[in-house]
């Protein structure tokens, strides 16, 4: 089956700008979904679609895509955006619908 | 707002099965996918599987000689069961909701899928 692949850690400055990316052929179909988990909590879900935001997510989260490439960008980083970031998307390979997730970028805001 | 309550029990023994049950709550059971995922300590999230109000399935293919998820549409329910456990399946168990929307462009339409409501996790030991 597919496999999404991230960065396992990123580093950013207090108030800058992060890229966080995602990989694999399933993004040249289907678009990836965010999410965000904090130690000892559910995912929550932070990006979806070409680049839609949740109600009560921050306008500092934004998403893009290019062929089997996802990007998930915070812009000016808070303290609260340390955490760890999965992408996810569905998958229709080896004839069957399925979802994969990335295996996660932990984020360190500095 | 939809929320997701799950139950189930955490301590088993290797061979034993895995039942767990998610109920869904303040919101319509059918027109999305209801899914599964679970995350072993230290680890990533890995997708187990998913079935519709109708009861289709799609599963993991990993997993899917152990694993079974049905609904009951009665009570809004559906349930996980994950069979002949070992410590590999130590995890902390999530149930989630999968929807799509059509986007309808004016040259191309697309599809968008996410999961957008998620229960609190059941952790589920395996040991001896």
């Amino acid at each position: 089956s597919s496999e999404l692949t991230q960065d396992p850690a990123v580093s950013v400055a207090l108030g800058q700008t992060v890229r966080i990316t995602c990989q694999g052929d399933s993004l040249r179909s289907y678009y990836a979904s965010w999410y965000q988990q904090k130690p000892g909590q559910a995912p929550v879900l932070v990006i979806y679609g070409k680049n839609n935001r949740p109600s009560g997510i921050p306008d500092r989260f934004s998403g893009s895509s290019s062929g089997n490439t996802a990007s998930l960008t915070i812009t000016g980083a808070q303290a609260e955006d340390e955490a760890d970031y999965y992408c996810n998307s569905r998958d229709s390979s080896g004839n069957h619908l399925h979802w994969v997730f990335g295996g996660g970028t932990k984020l360190t805001v500095l | 707002q939809v929320q997701l309550q799950q139950w189930g029990a955490g301590l088993l023994k290797p061979s034993e099965t895995l039942s767990l049950t998610c109920a869904v709550y303040g919101g319509s059971f059918s027109g999305y996918y209801w899914s599964w995922i679970r995350q072993p300590p230290g680890k990533g999230l890995e997708w187990i599987g998913e079935i519709n109000h109708s009861g289709s399935t799609n599963y993991n293919p990993s997993l899917k000689s152990r694993v079974t998820i049905s609904v009951d549409t009665s009570k809004n329910q559906f349930s996980l069961k994950l069979s002949s456990v070992t410590a590999a399946d130590t995890a902390v168990y999530y149930c989630a909701r999968g929807r799509s929307i059509t986007i309808f462009g004016v040259v191309i339409t697309s599809y968008y899928y996410y999961m957008d409501v998620w229960g609190k996790g059941t952790t589920v030991t395996v040991s001896s």
